[in-house]
């Protein structure tokens, strides 16, 4: 899996969007950008995941660069249950690929 | 979408004694599901591979004979920590390829060894 670079810790106004970049340059041409989200003492919980196109669900928007390197997870109106450490990963998508490496992550706090 | 259920959410035990952790695919077959520890304020460090009919793979520096994982069907994996020690107490999660997204977690297992 490659490597990702994300910002130890973010503040956020409630009810403003949330931008969480993620850099990963060496990313491979077959690898997926995936965005997870863990709140404290929970398991990870999936957010959104794209190859080369922008995506859109109901939780979040995710913003990939034209050459892949770096990537961006937007959430558009953060709100206070949205407090958690956000991780970007970078792998395969299938999904018996293997296991997926997770990077230091980035720790969101949206505040009142 | 798919469900992983992770019990017991959270184990107190004595030093010395083992503790079992089971992972089960709910409404899906995994013949590969993934084991994490998570010690305070730190990532989530992969600790193994659990292969349904054959033997777990461990990374590297994690004990085979203290970290026991069976996988005895397609929809349970079983992470045994044998004779705990404090040093072992952390938040340890399963996770399985399976959903429209990959991979799904479990909601994790604090072990406190007193």
């Amino acid at each position: 899996d490659a490597k990702t670079t994300q910002p130890t810790s973010m503040d956020c106004a409630e009810g403003r969007a949330a931008n969480l970049p993620c850099n990963h340059s060496t990313i491979s041409g077959n690898e997926y950008v995936y965005w997870y989200r863990q709140i404290h003492s929970q398991g990870p919980q999936y957010i959104i995941h794209g190859l080369k196109n922008n995506e859109t669900n109901e939780m979040a928007s995710l913003i990939i660069t034209e050459d892949r390197k770096s990537s961006t997870l937007i959430l558009p109106h953060a709100t206070l249950r949205d407090t958690a450490v956000y991780y970007c990963i970078v792998r395969v998508a299938n999904t018996n690929a293997g296991k997926s490496t997770f990077g230091d992550g980035t720790t969101l706090t949206v505040k009142p | 979408g798919a469900v992983v259920s992770q019990h017991p959410s959270w184990v107190i035990c004595k030093s010395g004694t083992s503790v079992k952790i089971e992972c089960r695919s709910l409404d899906f077959q995994a013949t590969t599901m993934f084991w994490y520890r998570q010690f305070p304020k730190q990532s989530l460090m992969l600790m193994a591979t659990s292969n349904e009919g054959s033997k777990a793979t461990y990374e590297q520096g994690v004990e085979k004979d203290k970290f026991l994982i069976n996988h005895a069907s397609l929809t349970l994996s079983t992470l045994t920590v044998t004779s705990a020690h404090p040093e072992d107490s952390s938040f340890y999660i399963c996770s399985a390829p399976g959903g429209g997204n990959g991979y799904t977690f479990g909601s994790g297992t604090r072990l406190t060894v007193v």
